[in-house]
């Protein structure tokens, strides 16, 4: 079993459509939760991050975390065809960050 | 605002030969991590640093070495390279203690490399 899971889709949702990207991970000691976009061929690009159990919105995205149920999730509201790309959940206890395999977002015009 | 920075974009070596991948992090991160990541691949992490002593190690082939050096920059060395070394090489770094576990992560554009 991989550290952090996710599906790897495509996900394919319409323009202006929210599109909904879910990751769980298996350490429990893990303690800091970050949402990276990656463009083919490009370096992973911080959007988003989250310590702490609840929601933490920041423009067009949100991310959600329950650690009970080891569980991160991030949501894009008004999806743009520019936010096509995968997006890798990573996850860290105390020192390496450890990706997943991540998700491919498909928003179509 | 300075980015972490890293030299060659493009490499292309062929099977046993050597190469060298060089990493300049954002002013003032004491921390430096480097991740292989393969085509339609995660990124896996291979080791990292902190003030310039290895603070962590992964995935990394016995025939690769990395340090970092007294101005924070590191450089991987890959030895007798193998067709399956080809991947995007990353280097990222961050601030703080190295320990700290919500100190972000900042990557370069990364190093392609084909070994043929």
């Amino acid at each position: 079993q991989k550290e952090v899971e996710q599906n790897s889709g495509p996900l394919s949702v319409p323009e202006g459509a929210i599109a909904s990207l879910n990751c769980t991970y298996s350490d429990r000691v893990s303690q800091s939760f970050f949402w990276y976009r990656q463009y083919s061929g490009k370096s992973p690009e911080l959007i988003m991050s989250i310590y702490s159990n609840g929601d933490k919105e920041d423009g067009r995205f949100t991310a959600q975390l329950n650690k009970a149920s080891q569980y991160v999730s991030l949501l894009i509201r008004d999806s743009q065809p520019s936010d096509s790309a995968t997006y890798l959940c990573a996850v860290r206890g105390f020192q390496k960050l450890v990706f997943g395999t991540g998700t491919r977002l498909l928003v179509s015009p | 605002a300075a980015g972490v920075i890293q030299s060659p974009r493009h490499l292309i070596k062929e099977k046993r030969e050597t190469a060298t991948l060089k990493c300049y992090p954002i002013p003032r991160h004491d921390t430096v991590y480097w991740y292989q990541q393969g085509p339609g691949q995660d990124p896996q992490f291979l080791i990292s640093f902190y003030e310039k002593m290895q603070s962590d190690k992964g995935s990394i082939p016995d025939r690769f070495s990395a340090q970092q050096f007294s101005d924070y920059h590191s450089e991987l060395n890959m030895s007798s390279l193998e067709l399956g070394d080809s991947a995007l090489y990353f280097c990222a770094s961050s601030l703080g203690l190295g320990h700290a576990p919500n100190e972000k992560l900042f990557f370069g554009s990364g190093t392609q490399l084909s070994v043929l």
